[in-house]
């Protein structure tokens, strides 16, 4: 099946610092990506749409300028989290829906997850 | 708007007994449904999804739900618990709004398997 991969898995940095995650569809093509963020013992909420191409679509409340998302190529789209603050530590994945071919199946394909601590 | 609610922050089994997750579902339109399984630290893995053909699903590892409409539920069950199905499972629920395609997530359940 389609694989979603995401780098790095596990990140510490300063606060004040950025830090940037990756998703990359390994075997497809994504034109959207999602991407959740997910508190300890809490469920993913929706942070924004990645399109390719054109720029992202944020879920309210959701800080655009601090929460950077680039999706430059069909493959990768990317996550800069900009002047980390250690209440941004948290639990980042990225999803993509399978490739047209598959047929619409509805589902998504998350990838592992990243674990941002900021210190 | 589409929501789900799962019924149970953390339900505990000894192994070989009956799972039963509750999910129910709030949709305008036929919804598309899904339980998903995540380990520790881990991505999120499909385990079964409804998308108006059987009512009935059947998933990976043995875990099946039925969707009901009467009821707007969709909880999940497995027949014989085993220490391996202790995780975190979310329901979710396909968006149809703004953001074409993301699933909308439930608040999860803990499962516990005592030995």
């Amino acid at each position: 099946g389609a694989v979603v991969s995401q780098h790095p898995s596990w990140v510490i940095c300063k606060s004040g610092t950025s830090v940037k995650i990756e998703c990359r569809s390994l075997d497809f093509q994504a034109t959207t990506m999602f991407w959740y963020r997910q508190f300890p013992k809490q469920s993913l909420m929706l942070m924004a749409t990645s399109n390719e191409g054109s720029k992202a679509t944020y879920e309210q409340g959701v800080e655009k300028d601090k929460f950077l998302i680039n999706h430059a190529s069909l493959t990768l789209s990317t996550l800069t989290v900009t002047s980390a603050h250690p209440e941004d530590s948290s639990f980042y994945i990225c999803s993509a829906p399978p490739p047209l071919l598959a047929g619409p199946t509805y589902e998504q394909y998350f990838g592992p997850g990243t674990r941002l601590t900021v210190t | 708007a589409q929501s789900v609610t799962q019924l149970g922050s953390h339900v505990s089994v000894s192994e070989g007994a009956l799972v039963l997750l509750r999910c129910n579902y709030s949709s305008s339109v036929p919804p598309y449904l899904f339980w998903y399984v995540q380990y520790p630290n881990q991505g999120l893995q499909l385990l079964l999804k409804y998308t108006s053909a059987a009512t009935l699903v059947k998933g990976i590892n043995g875990f099946e739900a039925e969707f009901k409409k009467s009821e707007t539920s969709f909880h999940l069950t497995k027949p014989s618990a085993h220490m391996s199905d202790a995780a975190e499972y979310f329901c979710a629920v396909r968006s149809y709004g703004g953001s074409q395609g993301n699933l909308i997530f439930g608040k999860g359940t803990k499962l516990s398997v005592k030995p």
